[in-house]
């Protein structure tokens, strides 16, 4: 089983610098299986990133996705307000079908 | 546009069961695998079971693996989640996604509803 380790739990920063989320996984993850999403306060998560550094439809190109192996990591370019919530990162793995999260990674407003 | 929702949530004593369905529309329902994830309050995300898009493959997390049976009726574009035996630690708010056709994430999700196990 592939557990995945965000940290660190929470990231303080202002709006317009540039934030850098990591995921790391036990073992080696095939990057097509790697995903990335943003929750906020009462809401469902929301698909950004899939395959590791694909952009979801209707994702602004400051969120990058990159990484490969362990360890993956979710860039935003310039936070804007609306940005400061939790990401996740998932993985799907085949033997047995299943799907990880990691804990997550709360973005907050220094 | 695509929409799940999600209902059959509510409060159920330890041991008992209870059933959710997963209502979808705006996407070709029948070609598609649907997934539900829970959440407890202030935690984290975890994947609880997912079907494939005929219903010939269900996979299920080890947490609730003969106690959780998933299920769908492409006729009415309906997935069931067929909860028995339930705990306190399955108290959580559940919601039903949909995989993307173009890799094995989840690319739309309810609103979720809330299962609360206590006696």
């Amino acid at each position: 089983e592939i557990v995945l380790t965000q940290s660190p739990g929470t990231l303080s920063f202002s709006p317009g610098e540039r934030a850098t989320l990591s995921c790391r996984a036990s073992q080696t993850v095939r990057s097509i299986s790697l995903a990335w999403y943003q929750q906020k306060p009462g809401q469902a998560p929301r698909l950004l990133i899939y395959a590791a550094s694909t952009r979801a439809t209707g994702i602004p190109d400051r969120f990058s996705g990159s990484g490969s192996g362990t360890d993956f990591t979710l860039t935003i370019s310039r936070l804007e307000p609306e940005d400061f919530a939790i990401y996740y990162c998932q993985q799907y793995g085949s033997s047995p079908p299943a799907y990880a999260f990691g804990q997550g990674t709360k973005l907050e407003i220094k | 546009q695509v929409q799940l929702v999600e209902s059959g949530g509510g409060v159920v004593q330890p041991g008992r069961s209870l059933r959710l369905s997963c209502g979808a529309s705006g996407f070709t329902f029948r070609t598609y695998g649907v997934h539900w994830v829970r959440q407890t309050p202030g935690k984290g995300l975890e994947w609880v079971t997912g079907i494939s898009y005929d219903g010939s493959n269900k996979y299920y997390a080890d947490s609730v693996k003969g106690r959780f049976t998933i299920s769908r009726d492409n006729s009415k574009n309906t997935v069931f989640l067929q909860m028995d035996n339930l705990r306190a630690e399955d108290t959580a708010l559940y919601y039903c996604a949909k995989e993307s056709g173009s890799s094995i994430s989840l690319d739309y999700w309810g609103p979720g509803t809330l299962v609360t196990v206590s006696s």
